[in-house]
């Protein structure tokens, strides 16, 4: 069966970086792409881009250009999502799903918390 | 504005139908996905390209996209049902949510 299991919670301080890991099962990983999702503490869903895991593409977030990059590792079949230069507001729990007009198959989320 | 505006509670009593919608300007030229989302779970995919239900997701839900507006119908209503929905559109190569709508089945 598919799964997408994700990393564990991160505790940062402002300014510092995090990279979460999305590790994919049960289908051919280089025939999706992996797209990022964030929710903050009580909010909505929040689109933060995807990759392509057959060559590489990303598509990212208005708002988060400069700061994210999202890569692929075909070897493990692991998508990562690495963020910069975090600040309060980047508090959320971040989710990576299989797709990307689509989104068919969620991971379980990876808390980031960076106190202000 | 892209953004896509749902409303933020919907209520509806068990065994009726509820509704959700989506808007935006010409939604009707993307396609539409929805996701369900119970407290403390991911969301889950329950229709995607406006009108196609994934694997185990129950006929009782159904979607429409037509003009400005995408519709998420989810009849014979449990409360199992209840939860947030989001709708998400697909424009060439990004995706936007809406902000999201809470189902509460009375």
């Amino acid at each position: 069966q598919i799964q997408v299991v994700q990393s564990g919670a991160e505790v940062k301080p402002p300014g510092a970086s995090v990279k979460l890991s999305c590790k994919a099962s049960g289908y051919t990983f280089s025939t999706y792409a992996i797209s990022w999702v964030r929710q903050a503490p009580g909010q909505g869903l929040e689109w933060m881009g995807w990759v392509s895991a057959s060559n590489g593409k990303t598509v990212y977030g208005q708002n988060l250009q400069g700061r994210v990059t999202m890569t692929t590792d075909t070897s493990t079949n692991t998508a990562y999502m690495e963020l910069r230069s975090l600040r309060s507001d980047d508090t959320a729990l971040y989710y990576c799903a299989r797709g990307a007009q689509t989104l068919d198959f969620w991971g379980q989320g990876s808390l980031v918390i960076v106190p202000s | 504005s892209n953004g896509l505006t749902q409303p933020p509670s919907v209520s509806v009593s068990p065994g009726q139908t509820a509704s959700i919608t989506c808007s935006a300007d010409k939604l009707s030229d993307k396609y539409a996905s929805w996701y369900q989302q119970r407290p403390g779970q991911s969301p889950v995919l329950v229709i995607y390209q406006d009108t196609k239900r994934p694997s185990g997701i129950p006929d009782r839900f159904s979607g429409s996209n037509s003009g400005n507006i995408a519709t998420l119908t989810i009849s014979e209503t449990q409360a199992m049902d209840e939860a947030d929905y989001y709708c998400q559109a697909w424009d060439s190569t990004t995706a936007i949510f809406g902000g999201g709508t809470k189902l509460t089945v009375l």
